[in-house]
């Protein structure tokens, strides 16, 4: 498994875009590097999803380097609602691995 | 609607009781995970299951078992509850793996007296 660092906090202001840094140093050839939001009390939910450059969804984008040791989590124009809990894992689609760390994620405080 | 259930959603126990929270997913995944999460500490995998009869220990699997009989269902059970195990209780499932989109359930808030 791909251990990875993550601010663990981060303020922003309504209105503002946001990036969040994942870093991942010993990333392997196959691995992927997936994104999920939590909110309190909730169960995370799957952001986004990437292998290389960059992915972009209705929600977020996801930019990763050539050299793919860190992917940065960007949420364009934030809302009070984006208040949450982001968890940045890396892993192999392909080998159907099963022990997943989640690590302590970076929470984020939107402010009016 | 595709989903994870748990239950129950919160319990109060005593030291010692034995206890069983329940998941199910409606997906037909295969992989099906437990994590426990706790204030400042994140998430922290407790039991996975990539299959029918298949478990395996996460990074936090001491006083936790786990079975697998059918693919829908994911049954955490702890034998002999201790106050350290008051937590939060999440169980998640994916098609394939921990790396293939993980869905969570509402989680289990349990607090053992």
């Amino acid at each position: 498994l791909a251990k990875t660092t993550q601010p663990i906090s981060m303020d922003s202001y309504e209105g503002q875009e946001v990036n969040i840094t994942c870093s991942h140093n010993n990333i392997a050839t196959n691995d992927y590097i997936t994104w999920y939001q939590q909110f309190p009390s909730q169960g995370p939910r799957f952001i986004i999803q990437g292998y290389k450059t960059k992915v972009t969804n209705e929600v977020a984008s996801l930019f990763i380097p050539a050299d793919r040791k860190s992917s940065t989590l960007s949420l364009p124009r934030v809302s009070l609602s984006d208040t949450a809990v982001y968890y940045c894992l890396v892993g192999d689609v392909d080998t159907n691995a099963g022990k997943s760390t989640f690590g302590d994620g970076t929470t984020l405080t939107v402010k009016p | 609607e595709a989903q994870v259930t748990q239950n129950p959603r919160y319990l109060i126990t005593v030291t010692g009781k034995k206890l069983t929270v329940t998941c199910s997913q409606n997906m037909n995944h295969e992989y099906m995970s437990w994590y426990r999460q706790d204030p400042g500490l994140g998430l922290r995998q407790i039991y996975y299951s990539m299959n029918v009869e298949v478990t395996d220990k996460g990074d936090v699997p001491e006083g936790y078992k786990v079975s697998r009989k059918e693919k829908r269902n994911f049954p955490l059970i702890l034998e002999s509850p201790s106050p350290n195990q008051t937590s939060l209780y999440f169980c998640a499932s994916s098609k394939l793996g921990y790396t293939d989109t993980q869905y969570f359930g509402p989680g289990t808030r349990l607090t053992v007296l």
